[in-house]
């Protein structure tokens, strides 16, 4: 059984452009959610979708989106980075509310 | 704000010693869970505990849930280097809905041979 998958693992990126990750959930899994993970913050949720509908969003600003599309393949944007948005940003998914598989992250950095 | 706060956040000691790592906030949890994370990974779920006072066992891992949901415990028993790596306990606060997931800091285990 595949896990989550994210691409790209890494990527490099010049202030003020914009990114896309993507995310693949296992099979099945219906719900992903996004978070940040940096040394000083550790992880924080970024939002959650289900059946192509966010149904929770955390505290970070208009320029962090996402969407999910029919086959629960999840993308997120950043648009106009800064320095600070610097970090591993983590994908996973679930069936239910009591245990998410994560996938290994893309790691963004800023220059 | 739900703030879990997660102790020590940094733990080394010598193989075959027992250890306790802690996870404690004001909020009130519809459930917790506890992670370990490898450099360079995603996190692994180990457990998930929704039922205060609630137990569970993972070979040399026991898991609590305080009575009020407010609190976790992470006991390692006889610790092995194979145990080295970042515990995180990760809660759903009440009432927020299960999607979101409150982490806490994080514990570096370090198990010298």
């Amino acid at each position: 059984k595949a896990g989550v998958t994210q691409t790209p693992r890494y990527l490099i990126k010049t202030r003020g452009q914009q990114v896309t990750l993507s995310c693949s959930p296992i099979s099945g899994h219906r719900s992903v959610s996004w978070y940040q993970q940096t040394p000083g913050q550790g992880l924080q949720f970024l939002f959650e979708y289900f059946s192509e509908t966010q149904r929770n969003k955390g505290n970070f600003p208009g320029r962090f989106s996402g969407r999910q599309f029919s086959n629960s393949r999840s993308e997120m944007n950043v648009s106009t980075l800064e320095l600070g948005d610097s970090a591993l940003y983590l994908c996973a998914s679930s069936l239910g509310s009591h245990g998410y598989t994560f996938g290994s992250g893309t790691r963004l950095t800023v220059v | 704000t739900q703030l879990l706060e997660q102790s020590p956040q940094f733990l080394s000691i010598q193989e075959g010693e027992n250890l306790t790592v802690y996870c404690n906030s004001s909020s009130v949890f519809s459930s917790l869970q506890w992670y370990r994370q490898e450099p360079g990974e995603g996190p692994v779920l180990l457990v998930t505990v929704v039922t205060g006072g609630e137990v569970k066992k993972l070979k040399r891992l026991t898991f609590q849930f305080g009575d009020a949901r407010k609190d976790s415990s992470l006991h390692i028993t006889a610790a092995q280097p194979g145990d080295t790596g970042l515990y995180l306990c990760a809660g759903s606060p009440e009432g927020e809905g299960a999607q979101k997931l409150v982490f806490g800091q994080g514990t570096r285990l370090t198990i010298n041979p």
